[in-house]
Order: structure tokens, then sequence, then C-alpha cells
């Protein structure tokens, strides 16, 4: 069993739909990232969270601590948006390397 | 800064040759990472520096590679003897310093034919 597993693996859609990607882990963390990946390589991070939610534009990220769950939220979506998303864990402070969970492939559909 | 850059960003190279890839972080940052990320798996940690010291390496890291950031600045990652299995992306990424945003490059594909 991984340590850091996502859901779904793959998620089609219609343009305009409710994304919802889930991410869990079985270790103690001190921050969860959620990276968008595109064709080619590049990994942008979207976020990076510690407790709680947060927002920037049509994404939100939660986290709930206590049942090492976290979910990444798409709202409106649009093709543009189509992309690998990972979810990527930090150990408690002193451990600096991110456990990566292998990522949902998102494709929205006009 | 326009961000983390990469080079070579595609590589082939012949069994048994040596590769060397480099990353330049964002200015200022302290923490530099090397991950590797075969098609359809996440990313795997190799290792990390803070400033020019090299502070955790994984297992993944053999003895044929060798990574270094000699300033503080760039990285370099060499990988001597390369074999099929090396065949991956090499993601550099960096950060100002503990619990901040990452901040990852484009990646350097490497294929050993």
């Amino acid at each position: 069993k991984n340590e850091v597993e996502q859901s779904p693996q793959n998620l089609t859609a219609q343009e305009g739909e409710f994304i919802t990607i889930n991410c869990s882990y079985s270790v103690g963390i001190s921050a969860l990232h959620w990276l968008q990946q595109h064709p080619g390589g590049g990994i942008v991070s979207l976020f990076m969270l510690s407790s709680g939610k947060k927002k920037h534009g049509r994404l939100i990220a939660t986290i709930n601590i206590q049942e090492k769950h976290s979910s990444l939220h798409i709202t409106a979506s649009h093709p543009r948006d189509s992309a690998v998303y990972i979810c990527a864990a930090r150990a408690n402070f002193g451990n600096e390397k991110l456990t990566f969970g292998t990522g949902t492939r998102l494709t929205i559909i006009p | 800064d326009t961000g983390v850059s990469q080079d070579p960003r595609h590589k082939i190279t012949k069994r048994g040759q040596n590769v060397t890839f480099r990353c330049d972080p964002i200015s200022e940052h302290n923490r530099l990472y090397w991950y590797r990320q075969t098609l359809g798996q996440g990313p795997e940690f190799l290792t990390y520096f803070q400033n020019e010291a090299q502070l955790e390496k994984s297992r993944l890291l053999s003895d044929r590679f060798s990574a270094e950031r000699p300033k503080g600045s760039f990285s370099t990652l060499e990988i001597q003897r390369t074999e099929q299995g090396d065949s991956a992306m090499y993601l550099c990424a960096s950060s100002f310093t503990s619990g901040n945003t990452i901040y990852f490059g484009e990646g350097s594909w490497l294929t050993v034919v």
C-alpha cells in the first residue's frame, strides 16, 4: 500500500461540471501539496496546506488531518483544466522529502 | 527570475554513457530538490540540498548517481554508466525555506537506448 493514494486515477467530465479529486495518506504529515502537471512534464504548485481549506479562483483544497484525507475541487470546470493532478505529502518536520501520489488524469470535454 | 530552469530538456544516450543534468533554481532559494518520474507514476524523491550541503539521499540514488551544488546556487545531477532503467524524467525543484511553496522545473527527459 502506497503511503499516498489518490482517487480516481482517471476522470473524464463535461465542461462546467464540479470536480473532486481525493487524496489519502497513511503517515503523519506537516503539509500536503496539490500539484498540476501538464503533458510535457512541467509541474505547477497549486496549494500547500496543513489544515482547513484554501481557495484560489475556481480551485478549492481541503484537508482533514484527523482523517488523513485531502480533496481538490474544481468548480465550473473548463477544458484547460485538463491535466494530471498530484497530491504530495511532506512528512513531519525534519524530513524534507515529498511523497507523491500517482496522480489523477483529468479530462474535461467541451 | 523566471523560475526553475533545467538543461537539457531532453537527452538520448547509449547505455553505458555518462549524462549530466543541470538545474538553476529560483534566485535566493536555499533548498533544492531532485526527483525522478517514470511514465504513469508520481515523482520519487532522490536528494535535496540546503545551500551547498546535501542533506538527504534516497536509496534510489545508487552509486552511479551523484549530485552537487557547489556554490549553493545551481545543481548538477550526474548519472554514470547509464542503464535502460535510468530512463525517466528528472525533475528539479526549489523552495526558499522549509514549509514554503515548492517550485518545479520543466524536467529533463532521459532516454537510454
